[in-house]
C-alpha cells in the first residue's frame, strides 16, 4: 500500500520570503504521479501543482516548484515570494493511475506573517 | 467552463438518520470520486464512480453507498449517521484513467 509523509505539521515564513514544505512516499510502482493541494480555510481544495514520476525534469507553476527525488522517494514543494493569499493546509498526494485513489498525507499549515 | 459543484454546502443531522449529498463533475469530466475529511487530517477516499459503476471503494462501511447518473453527477447516501460521520466530504472530478483531480467546495456534515 503507498503511504504519504508530511513531517512539518505547521510552518511560517515572512513574506516575499521562500519556503519548502517536505513530502516522502513509500510505493513499489515504477510509474505513478505526484500533486501538491492547497486547502485555504474556505475548505476548497486546489490543485497547485503535479509531477509525473517518468519525467526527470522538476515541474514549475509560476512561483511554485517541486523538488523531485524519485530514488529518495521525496517530492518538497518550494513556494518562492510568499503571498498572504498563500496561507493555507498543503497535502502532498499520490496516484498510481486514474483509477485508483488518491493517497493523501496529513498535510502541513502555512502561515504567511506580514 | 463550471468546476466541480457539490449540494449542499452545510447539512445538520442527528444521529441515526439518512443524508444524500450531490456532485456535479466539472465540465468534460466522467469520472467521480468522493472523499472524507475529518477535522484536522487529509482526506480519505470513500469510492470512484466511472461509467455509472463503482470502480474502487476505500475502507467504509456498506452504510456509505453511492450512484452515479448518465450526465455522471453523483449522489453518496450514508444511512444510520454516527457522531464519526461528522466530516467535511469532498467529491473530485477527472477524465476517463486520467490521473488529475479536481476538487469541489465540499459538503460539511455535522451529525448531532
Amino acid at each position: 500500500a503507498q503511504t504519504v509523509t508530511q513531517s512539518q505539521p505547521e510552518m511560517s515564513v515572512q513574506e516575499a520570503e521562500t519556503v519548502t514544505l517536505s513530502c516522502t512516499y513509500d510505493t513499489s510502482e515504477n510509474n505513478y504521479y505526484l500533486f501538491w493541494y492547497k486547502q485555504p480555510p474556505s475548505r476548497q481544495m486546489i490543485l497547485v501543482i503535479r509531477q509525473e514520476a517518468y519525467k526527470q525534469q522538476n515541474a514549475t507553476e509560476n512561483r511554485f516548484s517541486v523538488n523531485f527525488q524519485k530514488a529518495a522517494k521525496s517530492f518538497s514543494l518550494k513556494i518562492s515570494d510568499s503571498q498572504l493569499g498563500d496561507t493555507a493546509m498543503y497535502f502532498c498526494a499520490f496516484i498510481y493511475s486514474g483509477n485508483t485513489p488518491l493517497v493523501f498525507g496529513k498535510g502541513t499549515r502555512l502561515s504567511v506573517i506580514a | 467552463d463550471a468546476g466541480v459543484t457539490q449540494s449542499p454546502t452545510h447539512l445538520i443531522k442527528t444521529r441515526g438518520q439518512q443524508v444524500t449529498l450531490r456532485c456535479s463533475p466539472k465540465s468534460g469530466h466522467d469520472t467521480v470520486s468522493w472523499y472524507q475529511q475529518a477535522l484536522g487530517q487529509g482526506p480519505q477516499f470513500i469510492f470512484q464512480y466511472y461509467e455509472e459503476e463503482e470502480r474502487q471503494r476505500g475502507n467504509f462501511p456498506d452504510r456509505f453507498s453511492g450512484h452515479q447518473f448518465p450526465n455522471y453527477s453523483s449522489e453518496l447516501n450514508v444511512n444510520a449517521l454516527l457522531l464519526g460521520d461528522s466530516a467535511l466530504y469532498l467529491c473530485a472530478s477527472s477524465f476517463g484513467a486520467g490521473e488529475t483531480q479536481y476538487f469541489g467546495p465540499g459538503t460539511r456534515l455535522l451529525v448531532l
